[in-house]
């Protein structure tokens, strides 16, 4: 059965810190990789993922795929209170979703 | 353009009820998924409706169903609720559900359902 394990499950920093959360996956038949911050209800997209080695960066964030490990991280440079979220991983495939129990990240002013 | 809309935004049933959940998604997309999500199960594949058609679904008991109309809004169904049901449901909606091409899902607000 595919999964997709998140780790740490909860973070908490200082501001301006940087902090790697870290997605692991194992899918039948790998197609894209998901990143969402949800707040309070609805997960906002951040990045998809399909091919290794290549930086996705969006301001502060940043994610990388790594298809020989089985593995994605997302930074986050110079926190801010802002960042504080559930950050989830996804792989998406075959007309479904399956999503990691998420890393709850919290910033502190 | 609008985002995806998801009716009603609270809900409280009884067990043993049954409860119908409405999502309307973005314009133009056609793929609606929906999804649990629990303190502790966390975000959790319900199905996935394109062009009115099921084309994958969860590990969830036959007391959740679902359906797309040809606008491409959905419904999601839950009999007989249990008190274990309750959760927020989030819907989601892209182009065409295959994740290279819909360039990410974009989620509904949800509908929290309370059974007690």
């Amino acid at each position: 059965e595919d999964k997709v394990v998140q780790s740490p499950l909860s973070l908490v920093v200082h501001e301006g810190d940087t902090v790697t959360l870290n997605c692991s996956y194992e899918v039948t038949n790998f197609r894209s990789l998901l990143w969402y911050k949800q707040e309070k209800k609805a997960p906002t997209f951040l990045f998809m993922l399909t091919s290794s080695g290549i930086e996705k960066k969006s301001g502060r964030l940043s994610s990388i795929l790594d298809k020989k490990e089985l593995f994605s991280i997302l930074n986050i440079t110079a926190t801010q209170t802002g960042d504080s979220a559930v950050y989830l991983c996804a792989h998406t495939g075959g007309f479904k979703t399956i999503f990691g129990a998420g890393t709850r990240l919290f910033v502190k002013a | 353009k609008a985002g995806v809309t998801q009716t009603p935004r609270y809900l409280i049933k009884t067990r043993g009820q049954q409860v119908t959940l409405s999502c309307s998604p973005i314009s133009g997309h056609r793929s609606v998924s929906w999804y649990q999500q629990t303190p502790g199960q966390g975000l959790q594949f319900l199905f996935e409706y394109f062009s009115e058609t099921q084309r994958n679904k969860g590990n969830f008991p036959g007391r959740f169903s679902g359906r797309q109309f040809s606008n491409s809004r959905s419904e999601m169904n839950v009999s007989t609720l249990e008190l274990g049901d309750s959760a927020l449901y989030l819907c989601a909606s892209s182009l065409n559900g295959l994740g290279e091409w819909a360039y990410g899902y974009t989620f509904g607000s949800g509908t929290r359902l309370t059974v007690v």
